[in-house]
């Protein structure tokens, strides 16, 4: 299975601070139909998990600019401009390329 | 808006079966790819099972640890997707959510395997 390491594990940053979060993929992700299956999620606390970006770089409809997505191949990051406080949460990146689909360990997003 | 709801959690002892269902809204069902994945009380997610629409003859995919106890189905009608669980175990002890291949989550529901 594709092992999926994300850093750090956790993340204390003020309100309106910038925040970067790392997943590199035992393997790459580019598939044979030549997209990368690399998605990233929020699950804040008490709740469900919330979608944010998909393919890499593709935000959905309703996630805030301020969220960017990048990488290729095996290396990808998610990074925040400026962290508001519905940020706040454990992010986790996953990839839908390789059969079966896997998770990595999540970042938690705190106040500092 | 779009909804995923799943009921049927709960406690079972191990050995037993449980039949989970994730009732949708809002979105075009029918078309699309639905799966079930899986989070343990240390809240890693493991994807566990797919289910593909009727264009691609509704095949079925799961995650080496459930095959052959798990089952999951679909009801286009209902607009609902299923998880037949069976020989459950301590370890899949963990809060189900079934998801839509457009990225959407339901709210989970908690399954207890213990004795």
């Amino acid at each position: 299975d594709v092992v999926m390491t994300q850093t750090p594990v956790s993340l204390s940053l003020a309100i309106g601070q910038p925040a970067s979060i790392s997943c590199k993929s035992s393997q790459s992700l580019l598939g044979t139909s030549g997209k990368t299956f690399l998605n990233w999620i929020l699950q804040r606390p008490g709740q469900s998990p919330k979608r944010l970006i998909y393919q890499v770089s593709k935000l959905y409809s309703e996630v805030p600019d301020r969220f960017s997505g990048s990488g290729s191949e095996t290396e990808f990051t998610l990074k925040i401009s400026r962290v508001e406080a519905e940020d706040l949460g454990v992010y986790y990146c996953w990839q839908g390329t390789h059969f079966p689909q896997t998770f990595g360990g999540g970042t938690k997003l705190e106040l500092k | 808006e779009v909804q995923l709801v799943e009921t049927g959690g709960g406690l079972v002892q191990p050995g037993k079966s449980l039949k989970l269902t994730c009732a949708t809204s809002g979105f075009t069902f029918s078309t699309a790819w639905m799966h079930w994945v899986r989070q343990s009380p240390d809240k890693r997610l493991e994807w566990i099972a797919r289910i593909k629409d009727k264009s691609n003859n509704y095949a079925t995919d799961y995650v080496e640890s459930v095959k052959g106890r798990f089952t999951i189905s679909r009801d286009d009608s209902k607009s609902s997707v299923y998880l037949q669980m069976n020989s459950l175990k301590e370890e899949d002890t963990a809060t189900y959510y079934c998801t839509a291949q457009y990225g959407y989550w339901g709210q989970g529901v908690m399954v207890t395997v213990s004795s």
